[in-house]
């Protein structure tokens, strides 16, 4: 009864490494999706998948990239961390909406860039 | 475009009163909204989902809300709030595949 898994829970990071952060889902959803969460922010969109082998920007796509090879993984990467990409990232999984949209968060990933 | 707006930062209701987390939203179709809930460190956890039909849609853990398509409102509502309410919740607008969430509201319930 996984839901959705994240990995890792934490990390810290020099500016200038790279790193990915993987999202393993096991209720079969064909759309997943990034976000980072910030203080007065709320949640923003990275970026999304509506299948196996299709991604598409959200809102604050630039510094990462992703991947969804397989349909029960979306990989989140950072290139070359910043300071800025400090946050708290959650991964989601859903359904085709908007019928089906209850959407299933991970328990997040506490990302610190130094 | 569409987006959500939760007017407030944080709310304050003391035990046994009813709570209100209010959230407005714009769209240019049908609006299909959701409420969730984050307690500390964990990830995000759904509340309920208005997508047609009545306008009081009833949820988990005693919550409900109602749209109104007038006032393009879609507020979140509790009779009487416990203290384990205190978190972090989130109103959200679906389209175009995807949740659009709005910056969330702190919700202190206080004995």
């Amino acid at each position: 009864n996984a839901g959705v898994t994240q990995t890792p829970k934490f990390r810290v990071l020099k500016t200038g490494q790279s790193m990915t952060l993987l999202c393993a889902q096991d209720m079969n959803h064909e759309y997943m999706y990034w976000y980072r969460q910030d203080p007065g922010m709320g949640l923003r969109l990275i970026h999304y998948s509506v299948g196996e082998g299709t991604t598409a920007k959200g809102e604050v796509p630039d510094g990462y990239n992703v991947s969804r090879l397989k349909k029960q993984n979306f990989l989140l990467g950072l290139e070359s961390a910043a300071p800025s990409q400090t946050s708290v990232y959650f991964c989601a999984s859903s359904s085709p909406g908007p019928w089906n949209t209850e959407a299933f968060f991970g328990q997040g990933t506490r990302l610190t860039v130094v | 475009a569409q987006s959500v707006a939760q007017p407030e930062d944080q709310v304050n209701v003391a035990e046994g009163n009813p709570l209100t987390v209010k959230c407005t939203y714009s769209v240019s179709g049908n609006p299909y909204l959701f409420w969730y809930v984050q307690y500390p460190n964990r990830g995000l956890q759904f509340l309920l989902k208005y997508i047609t039909g009545d306008n009081l849609v009833k949820g988990s853990y005693g919550f409900e809300a109602e749209f109104n398509k007038s006032q393009t409102s879609f507020h979140l509502k509790k009779p009487s709030a416990l203290v384990s309410d205190s978190a972090l919740y989130f109103c959200a607008l679906y389209g175009n595949n995807r949740l659009a969430f709005g910056k969330g509201n702190q919700v202190v319930v206080i004995p």
